[in-house]
């Protein structure tokens, strides 16, 4: 079956725009994840989803960052007001909840550059 | 809260030999799963192998094994017959059900020489 996809791939943004990231996760995977790669860092997390329901946001490093999910499916990541130090590869990852525990698969990411 | 230590941000092995990455965490909790990620340059994480806190045994997925040591908190990766496709980076990660997310290490550079 079809595996986590992100779009777009990259994206190149100019300072104080808005942009927004798109994730489709596996069919059937309850539980989705946001997790933010700066360069030649490890990643942080910056939000789960179970369902529609966001029960920790406790990531997102300020209120210029938001998602949200719908359907249980798509989940679209919103940074506005765009800074230079948001440029990193944001990578969404999605799980079954009675799945084996703690099991993310991960989409190819979207690498942003703010300039 | 949980961290992930990774003192090893290179490493390099020569192809057919074996190579050993180090991982510790630290946690307070009893019940905890581990991972070992691999990211090639396309990006793509991709899940290596997976540990039980509650298991002794070690896990193995065909040439990769680990060395789970619950007690000093310590999770190393072995790769054997390190082959050129090795080559990537390796995030070591830690799961509990009480937070939900998967926290990781600052990761490990592999280089595979002929």
């Amino acid at each position: 079956g079809a595996g986590v996809s992100q779009s777009p791939s990259n994206k190149v943004t100019e300072k104080g725009k808005d942009v927004e990231l798109r994730c489709d996760p596996i069919s059937g995977h309850t539980a989705l994840y946001w997790y933010r790669q700066r360069l030649g860092q490890g990643l942080e997390f910056l939000i789960y989803f179970q369902g529609n329901s966001a029960p920790d946001k406790s990531g997102l490093p300020s209120d210029r960052f938001s998602a949200e999910r719908t359907g249980e499916s798509v989940s679209t990541l919103t940074i506005q007001r765009t800074q230079q130090e948001d440029s990193a590869v944001y990578l969404c990852a999605s799980s079954r909840t009675s799945g084996r525990a703690g099991e993310q698969y991960f989409g190819p990411g979207t690498r942003l550059t703010v300039t | 809260a949980q961290t992930v230590t990774q003192s090893q941000p290179e490493m390099s092995v020569q192809e057919a030999e074996t190579v050993t990455l180090s991982c510790t965490y630290d946690t307070s909790e009893s019940d905890y799963y581990l991972f070992w990620y691999k990211q090639p340059p396309s990006r793509q994480m991709i899940l290596v192998i997976r540990q039980e806190a509650y298991k002794q045994q070690n896990a193995t997925e065909n040439r990769f094994s680990v060395n789970f040591q619950k007690a000093a908190k310590s999770f190393s990766l072995k790769i054997s017959d390190s082959q050129l496709g090795d080559a990537a980076m390796y995030f070591c990660a830690y799961f509990t059900g009480t937070a939900s997310k998967l926290t990781f290490g600052t990761g490990t550079r592999l280089q595979v020489t002929l």
